[in-house]
């Protein structure tokens, strides 16, 4: 098993524009989320996806979008990136009340 | 609201001594109980969880955690730290409905010779 795979590893943008962050396993589990992690912070929930075509709004949800068309994938998608936006992003995927992250994309928006 | 506390925002021990992060939780319930650890770059490692049953968990690379219901807390404890636990460590909480997790600030460890 690869487990939760994230591409890209790093990503500049620029303002105002648009990008999908891709996060993929292969464990068959159902229940997958994005988390943002800035100093200080600790990570928090964006978006979370309980199978497939169900997507719900975590912590801090603004300015991302996410959906959910098989098991295997959900990404993260930024439709207007912002300074704010700059963050180290992970995903990660649940079993038996478990979570097991991908190993993150850091994100530079200019 | 749910919440997690790690007071220390960063500590440094001598290798071979021993360890002890704190971490407080606020919840409603008995939730579940987590620590993960980061290491540079890296993505996040369960190092141990906590669900129901026996209050003290045994985890990977020689840690232990206790949960204490009426300190609302669950410490990570390691009686002797190796220079390779050099890392952040991340307690979390998690609804044991499923469906969220929430995360402390985090703890930087540095491990002097």
């Amino acid at each position: 098993n690869a487990g939760v795979t994230q591409t890209p590893k790093f990503q500049v943008l620029k303002t105002g524009q648009s990008m999908t962050l891709q996060c993929a396993q292969d464990m068959n589990h159902e229940y997958m989320s994005w988390y943002r992690q800035d100093p200080g912070m600790g990570l928090r929930l964006i978006h979370y996806s309980v199978g497939a075509g169900i997507t719900d709004q975590g912590e801090v949800p603004n300015g991302y979008n996410v959906s959910r068309s098989t098991t295997e994938d959900f990404p993260l998608r930024l439709l207007s990136a912002a300074p704010s936006q700059t963050s180290v992003y992970f995903c990660a995927s649940e079993m038996g009340d478990t979570q097991y992250f991908g190993p993150g994309t850091r994100l530079t928006v200019l | 609201a749910q919440s997690v506390t790690q007071p220390d925002i960063h500590i440094t021990v001598s290798e071979g001594a021993s360890l002890e992060l704190r971490c407080n939780y606020s919840y409603g319930a008995t939730p579940y109980l987590f620590w993960y650890v980061q290491s540079p770059g890296q993505g996040l490692q369960l190092l141990l969880k906590y669900f129901s049953g026996d209050t003290l968990v045994q985890g990977i690379k020689g840690f232990e955690a206790e949960f204490k219901r009426s300190q609302s807390s669950f410490n990570l404890r390691k009686p002797s730290v190796h220079w390779s636990d050099a890392a952040e460590y991340f307690c979390a909480v998690g609804a044991p409905t499923g469906n969220q997790f929430y995360f402390g600030t985090g703890t930087s460890l540095t491990v002097i010779p």
